[in-house]
């Protein structure tokens, strides 16, 4: 059981330049979350998916993409790539919203713009 | 007024001491709230989570909630240098009577626990 999975670990893009985040579990979680934490700051939602087919903008949305074909993965799509966007990116996946049920973090992704 | 806020850190506690961190929520209609550790270079990590008004203990973690004063809090006995990390409080808010288990984080606190 890996849990939350994420690849790359690191990465440095070009300004403009395009890139896929890959997150997976194989949790059978229907609930999958793409965060992004900036030095010295907590977490904040980029986007979320409640299921496969299903997904939505969290509090920082711009300048990203998502899909969800499948329960496993939940890549994030970074188009037109910004020096704002150096950060390290967190995808968290949980089975339920109820209470009693966390949220699962994979290992990071972590991106450099220049 | 932010969401979640963390009281200022850094805090720095000798070793063997309790260390305590505050965190303070605005939205009444928070439902659940979590702390997590996150070692420099990792993951969060969930080391206590709380649903209703007191005390939660684990082991010498322990989480105190205070709906009315929207405050939760955690509790760190016999501190040792591996709790030297950043703590986050995040609470789960429900907005529009939906709630999708979206994480709010605070800032964080970092705890030092010197030897």
């Amino acid at each position: 059981n890996a849990g939350v999975t994420q690849t790359p670990k690191f990465r440095i893009l070009k300004i403009g330049q395009s890139m896929t985040l890959q997150c997976t579990q194989d949790m059978n979680h229907n609930y999958m979350y793409w965060y992004r934490q900036d030095p010295g700051m907590g977490l904040k939602l980029i986007y979320y998916s409640v299921g496969a087919g299903i997904t939505d903008k969290g509090e920082v949305p711009n300048g990203y993409n998502v899909s969800r074909s499948t329960t496993e993965d939940f890549p994030l799509r970074l188009e037109l790539a910004a020096p704002s966007q150096t950060s390290v990116y967190f995808c968290a996946s949980s089975y339920s919203t109820r209470p009693g049920y966390e949220q699962y973090f994979g290992p990071g992704t972590r991106l450099t713009v220049t | 007024q932010k969401e979640v806020e963390q009281n200022s850190g850094p805090l720095s506690v000798p070793e063997g001491a309790i260390a305590s961190l505050n965190c303070t929520y605005s939205d009444r209609g928070s439902q659940s709230f979590f702390w997590y550790r996150q070692y420099s270079g990792k993951s969060p990590e969930l080391i206590m989570s709380i649903y209703s008004n007191g005390d939660k203990e684990d082991g010498r973690f322990t989480a105190q909630l205070n709906k009315a004063s929207q405050y939760v809090s955690l509790l760190i006995r016999d501190s040792q240098p591996s709790d030297s990390a950043t703590y986050l409080c995040a609470v789960r808010l429900l907005k529009g009577g939906t709630s999708y288990g979206k994480l709010t984080f605070g800032q964080g606190t970092i705890l030092t626990v010197h030897p």
